[in-house]
């Protein structure tokens, strides 16, 4: 069976960092490109970042490029976004989001995590 | 990237067809028949309904399907149930190698 579960999502004030993680399992990792999507409360879905299979493509969306960092460790089957100067606008729901397919362009999604939720106040 | 064009909300009673309209630019769904639809119900993940414009995954019901006239992609659900009131998100491959979504469409079953 295939699984995504999302950490690391919390409080945090704003101009501060986080970092979220995404533990993948029932599924041959390295044949997958991962995503970050991310949903403000009570708003729609935003895609916010892409990584390929090796780590050697990797997209943002203009909202948090450079500021956002999204990387991957294939031996712990892992996938990570590192958030930094972080505004109200990024609290959302973090969710984690399969391709089942690596083609080095980001496509649809077939399976998600559950999500992790960030929030931004001081 | 802006965000595609959906309909804020669409309503049908049981059994009735409704379709949901997605509409993008020359940039996305006009160029590429790379949209994919997902159904979110409340406090769940989305699910993927439909790929490559009219594909259907494994165990989704076909019921739902989608099809595309120029920069506008629609789905429709046929036979509506009341399991299908949720929210509906289209998404399109664009020419920056990335996604962009929908603002989202909530289906009511009256």
């Amino acid at each position: 069976e295939v699984q995504l579960v999302e950490s690391g999502g919390g409080l945090v004030q704003p101009g501060g960092s986080l970092r979220l993680s995404c533990a993948a399992s029932g599924f041959t990792f390295t044949d997958c490109s991962i995503n970050w999507v991310r949903q403000a409360p009570g708003k729609g879905l935003e895609w916010v970042s892409y990584i390929n299979s090796n780590s050697r493509t990797v997209y943002y969306a203009d909202s948090v490029k450079g500021r956002f960092t999204i990387s991957r460790d294939n031996a712990k089957n892992s996938l990570y976004l590192q958030m930094n100067s972080l505004t109200a606008d990024d609290t959302a729901v973090y969710y984690c989001a399969r391709q089942p397919y690596d083609n080095g362009a980001v496509g649809s999604f077939d399976y998600w995590g559950q999500g992790t939720l960030v929030a931004v106040s001081s | 990237q802006s965000a595609l064009t959906q309909p804020a909300s669409v309503s049908g009673s049981p059994g009735q067809s409704i379709t949901i309209s997605c509409t993008g630019t020359s940039s996305d769904i006009g160029r590429y028949n790379y949209v994919s639809w997902y159904q979110q119900h409340p406090g769940k993940a989305p699910k993927l309904i439909v790929f490559d414009l009219d594909t259907r995954p494994s165990g989704v019901s076909n019921r739902f399907s989608g099809s595309k006239s120029g920069n506008t992609a629609s789905l429709t659900i046929s036979g509506l149930q009341a399991e299908d009131e949720a929210d509906y998100y289209c998404a399109s491959f664009t020419s920056s190698m990335t996604q962009v979504f929908g603002a989202g469409t909530k289906v009511t079953v009256l």
